[in-house]
């Protein structure tokens, strides 16, 4: 059964800190990883990944795959209050169906 | 493009009530989603489509029911409400299910069992 695992589940850190986030997944036949930003509405789309080693970034915002340890992060650096939100890793595999991790709750204090 | 849209925003029901979550994309995109979220759970997938005439069970379907008649609509139906169903709700759509895809969603339902 496709599992995706999200570490840690909270995080409380000061303006300026780098954070690195976790997903670690189980699925059949990898097709994408997808990373999302959730504030008090609906995800919004980070990255979509598909090739291990490949950084993607946008900003101070950016995010790796390795295929073979089966898991991604997402690192961001230099945060502000902004960035406080939850993230969430999402995979796709063979059935098609998008599953996603439990999400980890970012606070950034000034 | 009204991209994916969901109705109610929100909702109050009684426990044993009946209702639909209409979600509607005109996008026309193969694949479609019902997610819930409560706090701490993440995004957790009730039932999926991956094109009209098909649908399938994610990983919480209990207590749920869908159909996909046409492309542009995927309704939920509540057939008898439980406080457990207590959730915000999100539909959530992309082109198709190769991994070149991005799920997007609809702004969310916001359902209250007494």
């Amino acid at each position: 059964e496709d599992k995706v695992v999200q570490s840690p589940l909270s995080l409380v850190v000061h303006e300026g800190d780098t954070v690195t986030l976790n997903c670690s997944y189980e699925v059949t036949n990898f097709r994408s990883l997808l990373w999302y930003k959730q504030e008090k509405k609906a995800p919004t789309f980070l990255f979509m990944l598909t090739s291990s080693g490949i950084e993607k970034k946008s900003g101070r915002l950016s995010s790796i795959l390795d295929k073979k340890e089966l898991f991604s992060i997402l690192n961001i650096t230099a945060t502000q209050t902004g960035d406080s939100a939850i993230y969430l890793c999402a995979v796709r595999g063979n059935t098609g169906k998008l599953i996603f991790g439990q999400g980890t709750t970012l606070q950034v204090k000034p | 493009n009204a991209g994916v849209t969901q109705t109610p925003k929100f909702q109050v029901l009684k426990t044993g009530q009946s209702m639909t979550l209409q979600c509607a994309q005109d996008m026309n995109h193969e694949y479609m989603s019902w997610y819930r979220q409560d706090p701490g759970m993440g995004l957790r997938l009730i039932h999926y489509s991956v094109g009209a005439g098909i649908t399938d069970q994610g990983e919480v379907p209990n207590g749920y029911n869908v159909s996909r008649s046409t492309t542009e609509d995927f309704p939920l139906r509540l057939l008898s409400a439980a406080p457990s169903q207590t959730s915000v709700y999100f539909c959530a759509s992309s082109y198709d299910t190769s991994g070149a895809n991005v799920l997007t969603f609809g702004a969310g339902s916001r359902l209250t069992v007494l």
